[in-house]
């Protein structure tokens, strides 16, 4: 079966640092991945999706980037936090082709002081 | 632009009082619509896919349904563990799902 890990689960970190979350999907191959942030009561805001190593598209202009080194791996990173990157950010996969669900980590809680 | 409406924002039932939850889209061709569960803390969990009007999935005490504007997620005889946000999310070909802000579900005993 698949799984996907994110972490770390909790961050805490002050306004200028840099970010680096990971995401890893195990149990299968080539699978299209995404970062999405969510801001409390408000719907999934995506950022960025990858649908191969090295491949990657951006949906919003922000202080945030985006890479995928491996196949099942990608990365989310900062190279000055700011105090509006403060969020939960969700990793997800889906397999590809059409009428995929996404199946989604269980987040990181990101929060900058 | 593609637009996911869910309603109403929060929702507070008794035990086994039945209701539904509702996900109204506007969208440009609609390939499939997707259900999750988030608890809190948690990531969203997939829960069902709709694709064409007419089209009904269940689980449990849960039943989705959709027509051409909207889809409604149907729960019956609620538990204090059915409480959570309720997300609807559409593939409309682009490139990730379009999602609601949810619905958050409490179910007192």
């Amino acid at each position: 079966s698949q799984t996907i890990h994110q972490w770390p689960a909790t961050l805490v970190q002050p306004v200028g640092s840099p970010l680096s979350l990971e995401c890893t999907v195990e149990g299968t191959s080539n699978p299209n991945l995404y970062w999405y942030r969510q801001a409390a009561g408000r719907g999934l805001q995506l950022l960025f999706y990858s649908v191969g190593i090295g491949q990657i598209s951006s949906e919003v202009p922000q202080n945030l980037s985006a890479s995928r080194p491996q196949d099942r791996q990608f990365i989310l990173s900062s190279k000055k936090l700011l105090l509006s990157d403060s969020g939960f950010y969700l990793c997800a996969w889906t397999r590809t082709g059409y009428y995929q669900p996404q199946h989604f980590g269980d987040g990181t809680r990101l929060s900058i002081l | 632009e593609d637009q996911v409406t869910q309603s109403p924002e929060a929702l507070r039932l008794q035990e086994g009082e039945s209701s539904s939850l509702n996900c109204s889209y506007t969208v440009s061709g609609l390939r499939g619509l997707f259900w999750y569960r988030q608890d809190p803390g948690k990531g969203p969990e997939f829960l069902f896919t709709l694709y064409s009007a007419g089209e009904e999935k269940e689980k449990e005490r849960l039943k989705a349904t959709l027509t051409k504007k909207e889809s409604f997620l149907h729960i019956t005889a609620p538990k204090p563990e059915d409480s959570a946000t309720y997300l609807c999310g559409v593939d409309t070909g682009r490139r990730a799902l379009t999602f609601g802000s949810g619905t958050r579900l409490q179910v007192q005993p």
